[in-house]
């Protein structure tokens, strides 16, 4: 498995600002993907960070709204652009470890005012 | 799109007891299984997977059985304890993207 961490945590924001969350992984990691999990739901796939090339978006999930940057193959970012209310979500990274498991990171818990 | 889903959406367990999850997918292309539990606060946890080309894994108190006929998914609990109480995830991919998709989640709660 993979030890995964996010920064920050948590984060109280206002609208209309951004906010970057970091996820890094202690191993070199081929794929890895950033899900959305709203208050008491299930997980939903935003994007595949790709390394050294643009992100690969889910439909409904725009590069405008959630700008991915993937520098190396440890280390990714998540924007979450011009927040309102409705964004108001756990944020998670995962990686994918083996030939098809995924393993994630603790989430960001992000509330937005 | 083809989904996957969970019969239930609680469950509520004497401690002690068994503990069976049920998972429904419609995929018929899934080919690997996963499920997670999510403890209050923290990331989902990886518990055990199974491949498409299995029926039945078992790890430390767990047991996934998966029934490809009727397209269902299962996660065993032996001897429920209160540090089970969380929300379990099923998911699924296939071969084709990688891309995991997950079930709605069920909540299980140890009663004392």
């Amino acid at each position: 498995s993979a030890v995964i961490s996010q920064k920050p945590s948590r984060d109280i924001c206002q609208r209309g600002t951004s906010l970057t969350i970091q996820c890094q992984v202690d191993s070199q990691v081929t794929m890895m993907f950033w899900y959305r999990q709203q208050p008491g739901q299930s997980l939903t796939l935003i994007a595949t960070a790709n390394q050294g090339s643009e992100a690969t978006y889910e439909s409904g999930f725009v590069i405008d709204k959630f700008p991915i940057s993937r520098p190396n193959l440890t280390f990714s970012t998540l924007t979450v652009s011009n927040m309102s209310p409705e964004d108001s979500s756990i944020y998670l990274c995962s990686v994918r470890a083996g030939p098809e498991t995924q393993y994630f990171g603790p989430g960001t818990r992000l509330l937005v005012l | 799109g083809e989904s996957v889903g969970l019969h239930l959406p609680t469950l509520s367990v004497q401690e002690g007891d068994n503990s069976i999850i049920n998972c429904a997918y419609s995929n018929s292309a899934s080919d690997y299984f996963i499920w997670y539990k999510q403890e209050s606060g923290k990331g989902p946890q990886f518990i055990i997977d199974i491949r498409s080309n299995m029926d039945k894994r078992q790890g430390q108190r767990v047991t996934v059985l998966l029934n490809k006929t009727v397209k269902h998914l299962s996660l065993q609990i032996a001897a429920t304890q209160p540090g089970d109480s969380a929300v379990y995830f099923c998911a699924e991919n296939s071969k084709r993207d990688y891309k995991l998709s997950f079930g709605a989640g069920t909540t299980v709660t140890v009663r004392a």
